[in-house]
């Protein structure tokens, strides 16, 4: 168990639909990334925040936008919802550097 | 950040110890290596972590040569619950709130029979 949580554990939602996914921790960690996983490939990183404000971008587009809370929750934004984006998110907690822990994940689903 | 390279997957069975290697030909002087593991339908999870010479932990053990350019992720007597992907990462050990994401690749995807 990592104390990483996320919601809701699946999602289904129809193209052109806004999305919002929630990720929480007990532990203070304070950075925050988070991750696209589609099926047969490794997680790919989404952008991480730290003291709240986003420090760093993977190669997505500006449809995709979080929030980082005072209490180290978190939420991943995603508008426009397009099929490819249908994949397992991952939300991960970590204080910088490479061990990081993940949550299960939310399953989305667009169709 | 450095390119791995790893076996898209490999076959054991209950009791042997399995070997991993991942090969990261440009690896950088203040890059660090690091596994996790990931069950299906779970998020990725930390094993270890090393920069030279071996590692070992409860869970496994990392070997790293000299030059760096190759590790070997130990799994010593494996179970069927060892059945997993397993990814191999090199980068640099940020600080906090300095380190870029995590770049996974494929992994490998280990099959332990019984």
């Amino acid at each position: 168990e990592t104390g990483v949580t996320q919601s809701p554990t699946h999602l289904i939602k129809t193209r052109g639909q806004q999305v919002t996914l929630r990720c929480s921790s007990q532990s203070g960690h304070n950075t925050v990334s988070w991750y696209q996983q589609a099926l047969g490939q490794g997680p790919q990183f989404i952008f991480q925040y730290y003291r709240e404000e986003e420090n760093g971008r993977g190669n997505f587009p500006p449809r995709f936008s979080g929030l980082q809370f005072p209490n180290y929750s978190s939420e991943l934004n995603v508008n426009a919802l397009e099929l490819d984006d249908s994949a397992l998110y991952l939300c991960a907690m970590g204080q910088g550097g490479y061990e990081q822990y993940f949550g299960p994940g939310t399953r989305l689903t667009v169709t | 950040l450095a390119k791995t390279t790893q076996p898209i997957s490999m076959d054991s069975y209950e009791g042997q110890e399995v070997n991993i290697t991942c090969s990261h030909n440009n690896i950088a002087t203040n890059d660090y290596i690091t596994w996790y593991q990931q069950f299906p339908s779970q998020g990725p999870r930390f094993i270890i972590q090393g920069y030279k010479t071996k590692v070992t932990n409860e869970v496994a053990s990392l070997f790293i040569p000299a030059d760096r350019k190759s590790s070997t992720l130990s799994l010593p007597r494996v179970s069927l619950s060892d059945t997993a992907v397993y990814y191999c990462l090199v980068g640099v050990r940020g600080v906090d709130g300095g380190a870029d994401g995590l770049t996974f690749g494929k992994g490998t995807h280990l099959i332990i029979q019984p």
